[in-house]
């Protein structure tokens, strides 16, 4: 069965720093692969995908992602964090088949401060 | 930009009321789908919707649950019954050819 994990619940980085969110999942082929933004009392915004192809895939709002096949992972990165970045930030596997639902980690809350 | 809208964005409800929450895809849209998220918990898979009837659906989907697409633009979740557990945000999301989803703001359902 499929599934998603990040392990951070909580990160709290300063303005102008890098940032690492961590996702790995478990599904037995390739996925699709998403990191969806949801800032307080919105709905979720997807930052970017990957389904196939080139594994470091670029997003909106200057964020990457980066697919590691021998990890299982798909790490979202940012090299200069904004204020405007707090949200919670979510990874989601998609699978192959059908209508494609989507599979969500639990979700990772960043706090920026100054 | 084209984007998929929910109403209301906040229902108020007694415990055993029916609700219906509504949803209008974007137009060119195929598949239909609603997830849920409980207070400080993940987004969960509910329901999916293609072809005008149900795709796929989780354990969470029971009888209580049901969707319609009455009209061909609107796209409805009705729980029939509603229980205190039922009060969550609920996401409706649709996709072109079943891959990139979009999402709305969501509707919160609140059961007192």
């Amino acid at each position: 069965a499929q599934s998603v994990t990040q392990p951070d619940i909580h990160i709290t980085v300063s303005e102008g720093a890098s940032l690492e969110l961590r996702c790995n999942y478990s599904y037995g082929a390739t996925p699709y692969l998403f990191w969806y933004v949801q800032s307080p009392g919105q709905g979720l915004q997807l930052l970017l995908k990957y389904f196939s192809g080139d594994t470091l895939v670029q997003g909106i709002k200057g964020f990457e992602a980066e697919f590691k096949r021998s990890q299982s992972s798909f790490n979202l990165r940012k090299p200069s964090v904004h204020w405007s970045d707090a949200a919670e930030y979510f990874c989601a596997v998609g699978v192959r088949t059908g209508a494609n639902n989507l599979f969500f980690g639990t979700g990772t809350r960043l706090t920026v401060i100054p | 930009e084209p984007e998929v809208t929910q109403t209301p964005s906040h229902q108020v409800t007694q415990m055993g009321q029916e609700v219906i929450l509504r949803c209008v895809p974007i137009s060119n849209h195929l598949y239909f789908y609603w997830y849920r998220q409980i207070l400080g918990q993940k987004v969960e898979f509910l329901v999916s919707f293609y072809n005008n009837e149900i795709s796929e659906k989780s354990e969470i989907f029971d009888d209580q649950f049901s969707v319609e697409r009455p009209d061909g633009s609107n796209f409805t979740l009705k729980i029939r019954s509603t229980k205190l557990e039922d009060s969550a945000m609920y996401f409706c999301a649709s996709t072109q050819q079943g891959i990139e989803a979009f999402f709305g703001q969501g509707t919160r359902l609140t059961v007192v």
